[in-house]
């Protein structure tokens, strides 16, 4: 089945530094997805992105859609001890269902 | 809006018991998906509806597993019987079409001893 490899799958960084994440997949993906998930609750929406070569930004959060449309990543800018969360990249290959990937645990030191 | 809502938020049983999650989605959201998650597998699909009907229950990992919406703004998942592996948290999540946003519930953790 379609697999979707997030890397890293942990980041310990001070707080101010930029960090990056990036999915990977083995088919090609129509859209992708962005979602954070903090401790004890369900996962929330980042950022959508829906074409390929597609950049878009939320705050500090910049994601984009890879041309190949199997990969896509995300930034986040000057971390802040609030960023701490599991982040989770999203595809979907068809009009309905979503694949997650593994998820990126991110921990900020301030 | 009151969000996704499920229930319990935590779950303890023993092997062999019967075990039932309840989710009601937002109000006007046609689809409801249920997913689990774990350390080893991470968050995978189970089942999901559209209009209440279950369209995609190929994620059910087996027979134990079933899943009802019997109306717009309430659905189930049910094990019977438990098993120490079916330990995990389960979410429910619902969107108005399915190239929308899913919004997620807080999520059941369930543990089976």
């Amino acid at each position: 089945g379609q697999q979707l490899n997030q890397s890293p799958q942990s980041m310990f960084i001070q707080e101010g530094e930029d960090v990056s994440m990036n999915c990977t997949s083995s088919s090609i993906f129509n859209t992708w997805l962005w979602y954070k998930q903090d401790p004890g609750e369900g996962p929330v929406l980042l950022i959508a992105l829906y074409k390929a070569g597609e950049l878009t930004s939320n705050g500090r959060l910049t994601a984009q859609f890879g041309i190949t449309r199997k990969d896509s990543f995300l930034n986040i800018s000057a971390s802040i001890p609030s960023d701490v969360g599991i982040y989770f990249c999203a595809g979907r290959p068809n009009a309905d269902k979503l694949i997650f990937g593994t998820g990126t645990r991110l921990q900020v030191f301030p | 809006d009151a969000g996704v809502i499920q229930s319990p938020r935590h779950e303890v049983t023993e092997m062999g018991q019967e075990v039932t999650l309840r989710c009601k989605p937002i109000s006007g959201h046609d689809y409801l998906f249920w997913y689990r998650q774990t350390m080893m597998r991470g968050l995978e699909l189970l089942i999901y509806f559209n209009n209440n009907v279950p369209i995609d229950d190929s994620g059910m990992p087996e027979d134990r597993f079933s899943a009802k919406m019997p109306n717009a703004s309430f659905s189930t998942l049910k094990i019977q019987p438990s098993e120490p592996r079916d330990s995990a948290v389960y979410f429910c999540a619902s969107s108005s079409t399915p190239y929308n946003e899913q919004f997620f519930g807080p999520g059941t953790r369930l543990t089976v001893l």
